[in-house]
């Protein structure tokens, strides 16, 4: 988790409300991402940054926006929360792939949100 | 379709013996593959991957992974299990139809479970 962090780690909220998530990193790395943890189903990507103002969308994005204005802030918002977005949200980075290297992605910690 | 597989939810060993974590994939050209593992209420950990080279790659913690091209599949493996093994583990591929954008496509994960 080191050089990744995630705020808020926990959030309960209602149904309706609008969510910012917020990832920051420390690495200089250029690609970031949103995923999302649900049993039975993995990691599903939900958008990913690949430089400042540039995003695009995941298999699981609707409901989903994000921004991205510095290098080391990726921002994941639900616009209107839902029951179904209720879910353990991991961002990740990753640097450039060059050669062998730049493939790994490095995890944070996670935001567990709940929607009521 | 890209995809990768983990054919068992759950993997139960006894302390000290060896252990298999099964993965599959479906990848048009050469893969990247990658294991993770997350333990309870952490982010994901990279623990190993396989670029090119040989087929045994080694990882942390005395993990490591056998890369079969015939039979599309990337198995974790331990000599000999611990306890503190115990935790989630994801297999992982690059997504080759991302063109030079770096995102990978995880399996649905599977539960390592020591008993001492």
């Amino acid at each position: 988790d080191a050089g990744i962090t995630q705020s808020p780690r926990h959030k309960v909220t209602e149904t309706g409300t609008p969510v910012t998530l917020r990832c920051h990193q420390t690495e200089n790395h250029r690609y970031m991402y949103w995923y999302r943890q649900d049993p039975g189903h993995g990691l599903r990507l939900i958008h990913y940054s690949y430089g400042v103002k540039d995003t695009d969308k995941g298999e699981v994005s609707d409901g989903y926006s994000v921004s991205r204005s510095k290098t080391e802030d990726f921002l994941l918002t639900l616009e209107s929360a839902t029951s179904s977005q209720t879910s353990v949200y991991f961002c990740a980075i990753s640097d450039a792939p060059t050669g062998t290297s730049g493939f790994v992605q490095y995890f944070g910690p996670g935001t567990r949100l709940t929607v009521t | 379709a890209q995809s990768v597989a983990q054919p068992e939810d759950q993997v139960n060993v006894a302390e000290g013996n060896p252990l298999t974590v099964k993965c599959t994939y479906s990848v048009s050209g050469n893969p990247y593959l990658f294991w993770y593992v997350q333990y309870p209420n952490r982010g994901l950990q990279f623990l190993l991957k396989y670029i090119t080279g040989d087929n045994l790659v080694k990882g942390s913690y005395g993990f490591e992974a056998e890369f079969n091209k015939s039979q599309t599949s990337f198995h974790l493996k331990k000599p000999s299990a611990l306890v503190s093994d115990s935790a989630l583990y994801f297999c992982a591929v690059r997504d080759r139809t991302a063109g030079g954008y770096n995102k990978l496509i995880f399996g649905a994960g599977t539960r390592l479970a020591v008993h001492p």
